[in-house]
């Protein structure tokens, strides 16, 4: 059975960091590309980052270069999404999700990641 | 970035009735590189259609997916009770990758 399962959401203060995970399993994650995809809440879906399958290409949507890092650690089938400077308009929940480099086939349940005073 | 433009932002319709989703992009997508996706209240989105007209994996023939250029349309031909739902649209045709707003579709 396919499963992604992020950890590491919860509240921080405005500035603060947070760094997610995702745990993947019943697939190939070495043959995978992995995004991140956020969705405030009664938002619509925001496409974050995504890396290639071996780590070395990343890239990133405008309002979070800079500010997040995505990663993978492929030996332990786990992505990560490094975030910094949080903003309130960062507050969403976080869908770890697997693809090709474009449409993604998976995803996960999501993190809540609240950014607030 | 490239714009994805949503309409109706609300369809409704009864169950059995036919339902034309339409997507609107600020520039020509590459490749036809453009996606469709069902998301119901509490669940992650499921993807319907890939490469502006491929079925996904085990999704029922009642959806389709044409355009090309700037203008795709998902078409449902016949309401189930569990397409009732929110849709949304993707392009993967430039680096940065962008979602429609979504439509929702409801019961009338």
């Amino acid at each position: 059975e396919v499963q992604l399962v992020e950890s590491g959401g919860g509240s921080v203060q405005p500035g603060g960091s947070l760094r997610l995970s995702c745990a993947a399993s019943g697939f190939s994650f070495t043959n995978s590309w992995m995004h991140w995809v956020r969705q405030a809440p009664g938002k619509g879906l925001v496409w974050v980052s995504r890396i290639k399958t071996d780590g070395t290409y990343t890239n990133y949507a405008d309002s979070v270069k800079g500010r997040f890092t995505i990663s993978r650690d492929n030996a332990k089938s786990t992505l990560y999404l490094q975030m910094n400077s949080l903003r309130a308009e960062d507050t969403a929940v976080y869908y770890c999700a697997r693809g090709g480099s474009g449409y993604i086939i998976g995803w996960g349940q999501g993190t809540l990641v609240t950014v607030s005073s | 970035e490239i714009v994805l433009t949503q309409s109706p932002g609300t369809l409704s319709l009864s169950p059995g009735e036919r339902a034309t989703l339409s997507c609107r992009a600020s520039q020509s997508i590459t490749n036809n590189y453009f996606a469709w996706y069902q998301q119901k209240p509490g669940q992650a989105p499921r993807l319907l259609i890939y490469d502006a007209s491929s079925r996904a994996t085990g999704i029922p023939d009642r959806f389709s997916g044409s355009g090309s250029a700037t203008d795709f349309t998902l078409t449902i031909s016949g309401l189930e009770p569990e397409d009732f739902a929110v849709y949304y649209c993707q392009q993967y045709g430039s680096s940065q990758l962008t979602f429609g707003g979504g439509t929702k579709v409801e019961i009338k």
